[in-house]
């Protein structure tokens, strides 16, 4: 079935590093791609998404890139933030009668300033 | 513009009892899903509901159920709790069904079950 890897965490770093996750997936066909923010105590936040392959989506300073060839969608931002301290989650979902997003595992990233 | 509301924000059931937690989507909204957030299962689709009707279901047990009224508010309601069942429950409401349109999600219900 459809499924997303995304890296383990927990991710720490200082305030102004550069930031990547990880996101791979396995589907039949071509879903689309989304990368979720949950902040401590609250929902998910959609943080940007890709519908079809080479489209990158942007969003706060964060970019992923819907690369087909090597079925990824990797998570990145250049210079984080103490805010962007959060659970990122990689998701995908297929166009199609089957309307339920995939999670990853999410990644905890801890930004210290 | 209001976002997802859900209610009530947290709840302890004693096992054995039946819980109903709440959803209001954005207006506009018809495209209502509930999801399943645990540590140790993570993120769980549990069903999808679309102009009143259940479109997906995902592998729960039946102790799960749901439904959508016509202003498309949605109720999920979870029979004969388990420990297991604690957990945080996520809804997320979309203009209509399919990806493009994007899923919005309320703060959750926090259920206890003790």
């Amino acid at each position: 079935g459809d499924s997303v890897t995304q890296m383990e965490g927990p991710v720490t770093l200082s305030e102004e590093a550069f930031l990547t996750i990880n996101c791979t997936y396995t589907a039949t066909g071509y879903p689309s791609l989304f990368w979720y923010v949950q902040y401590p105590g609250e929902g998910l936040q959609l943080l940007l998404k890709a519908t079809k392959a080479d489209d990158k989506g942007s969003n706060k300073g964060f970019e992923a890139t819907y690369r087909k060839e090597t079925t990824s969608f990797h998570l990145e931002k250049g210079s984080v933030q103490v805010s962007d301290s959060a659970v990122y989650f990689c998701a995908l979902i297929f166009f199609s009668n089957d309307y339920k997003l995939s999670f990853g595992a999410g990644t905890t990233v801890t930004v210290r300033a | 513009k209001a976002g997802v509301t859900q209610t009530p924000r947290y709840l302890i059931k004693t096992r054995g009892q039946q819980v109903t937690l709440s959803c209001s989507p954005i207006s506009g909204h018809r495209s209502v899903s509930w999801y399943q957030q645990t540590p140790g299962q993570g993120l769980q689709f549990l069903f999808e509901y679309f102009s009143e009707t259940q479109r997906n279901k995902g592998n729960f047990p039946g102790r799960f159920s749901g439904r959508q009224f016509s202003n498309s508010r949605s109720e999920m309601n979870v029979s004969t709790l388990e420990l297991g069942d604690s957990a945080l429950y996520l809804c997320a409401s979309s203009l209509r069904q399919g990806a493009n349109y994007g899923y919005t999600f309320g703060s959750g219900t926090r259920l206890t079950v003790v």
